[in-house]
């Protein structure tokens, strides 16, 4: 069965600082994955998703992501964190095979960002 | 803009009530799902269709059913409501196929509490 684990719980930076947020996942195969953001009382936002091909993926609002196969990771990052990132932040991860087709989240990972 | 539309942003339930929770997307896409979200749980899967009719049960279906009776309709219905399914209720959607159509596209959510 796939899994997702997101280490952390929360996560404090200052704004303007750099920002990484981990993700690892439990796959049988190279999966697909998925950021994705939650500002509070909102639905889910799609950050950026990766399929194949080039391993950083960029996405929205100046994130980007890294897979990495032999750490089975796919971390968040963002070179500079501004007071609107505060949000809380899903890892998504689900089967490129034509089976269930449903994703699988992880935790989550709340952002506070210090002025 | 495409949407998935929750009909209710926030209920109030009274235990052993049967409750209706909508969800309708205007994307005609082929899949659909239910999620409840929960502090520190992430989001876990209730149940999601691929097609009208059509529904399979995700990670934690106990105390749950749905009704697909239209493609832009999904509805999760909680047959006796309990304290312990106050929660946020999410819906998404997402084309049939692989690679990029693969992204949600989520509702608001419903928070419901269970008295």
């Amino acid at each position: 069965a796939q899994s997702v684990t997101q280490p952390d719980i929360h996560i404090t930076v200052s704004e303007g600082a750099s920002l990484e947020l981990r993700c690892n996942y439990s796959y049988g195969a190279t999966p697909y994955l998925f950021w994705y953001v939650q500002s509070p009382g909102q639905g889910l936002q799609l950050l950026l998703k990766y399929f194949s091909g080039d391993t950083l993926v960029q996405g929205i609002k100046g994130f980007e992501a890294e897979f990495k196969r032999s750490q089975s990771s796919f971390n968040l990052r963002k070179p500079s964190v501004h007071w609107s990132d505060a949000a809380e932040y899903f890892c998504a991860v689900g089967p490129m095979d034509t089976g269930r087709r449903a994703l699988t989240f992880g935790s989550g990972t709340r952002l506070q960002v210090q002025p | 803009d495409v949407k998935v539309t929750q009909s209710s942003r926030y209920l109030v339930k009274r235990t052993g009530e049967k409750v209706f929770l909508e969800c309708v997307q205007d994307m005609d896409h082929e899949n659909m799902f239910w999620y409840r979200q929960d502090p520190g749980l992430g989001l876990r899967l209730i149940y999601f269709s691929y097609d009208v009719k059509m529904k399979e049960k995700g990670d934690i279906p106990e105390g749950y059913s749905v009704s697909r009776e239209k493609k832009e309709r999904f509805s999760l219905i909680l047959e006796s409501a309990s304290t312990n399914q106050t929660s946020m209720y999410l819906c998404a959607s997402s084309m049939a196929g692989t690679g990029s159509n693969y992204g949600y596209t989520f509702g608001s959510g419903t928070r419901l509490t269970v008295v």
